[in-house]
């Protein structure tokens, strides 16, 4: 079984500070972790993906993430937030073996000039 | 040119009506999925084909019927809607490979039903 939690609702931050979108995963097997946003009436858009052995991985805009495997987390991260980067932000985990993928129940992450 | 498409973007229908969503992806993928996505915004994965075979059929009434006429193409159609059914609906689409390809996701279609 696999499951992925987001225990924030809401990151409210102000431009220019770092941002960190928090994220922990529970499988039975070896985790594939991935980050995605999702602005207003649009659909999902992929950030980044845990590679084996990266502890530190690098996406797009900017963005990028820890693994943690003893906390069993993938927290997002970005030193320097834009307003731009005001969305919704979901953190899915699949298990090695499974085809499916589980989203968190999100994070609304919000930057204010 | 739009990698994963849907349409239609808007559905408004009354109970009881049947309606279909239909799915394309030009990316060459070989694996499509829906996922609904409730007014909390939580996602749920509903059905998975690869090569038009399903592989993933979570617990979704029975009401709710995919097809896929190719790898390209994956449609849902909705029998009885209900007003519970009111929901964005996403398509997406990836490759299952060893590298762990991430999902390409359309735009949703926003189903309204009165």
């Amino acid at each position: 079984a696999q499951s992925v939690a987001q225990p924030e609702d809401q990151v409210n931050v102000a431009e220019g500070n770092p941002l960190t979108v928090k994220c922990t995963y529970s499988v039975s097997g070896n985790p594939y972790l991935f980050w995605y946003v999702q602005y207003p009436n649009r659909g999902l858009q992929f950030l980044l993906k845990y590679i084996t052995g990266d502890n530190l991985v690098k996406g797009s805009y900017g963005f990028e993430a820890e693994f943690n495997k003893s906390q069993t987390s993938f927290h997002l991260k970005k030193p320097s937030a834009l307003v731009s980067d005001s969305a919704l932000y979901f953190c899915a985990v699949r298990d090695s073996g499974d085809y499916k993928l589980s989203f968190g129940a999100g994070t609304t992450v919000t930057v204010r000039a | 040119d739009t990698a994963v498409s849907q349409t239609p973007k808007y559905l408004v229908t009354q109970m009881g009506n049947d309606k279909s969503i239909k799915c394309e992806q030009n990316l060459g993928h070989d694996t499509m999925y829906w996922y609904k996505q409730d007014s909390k915004k939580f996602l749920k994965i509903m059905f998975s084909y690869n090569n038009k075979e399903l592989i993933i059929n979570e617990t979704v009434p029975n009401r709710f019927s995919p097809k896929s006429p190719d790898k390209a193409h994956l449609n849902l159609h909705i029998n009885s809607l209900e007003l519970g059914d009111s929901a964005v609906y996403f398509c997406a689409s990836s490759r299952r490979d060893r590298n762990n390809s991430p999902l390409h996701f359309g735009n949703g279609t926003r189903l309204t039903v009165t």
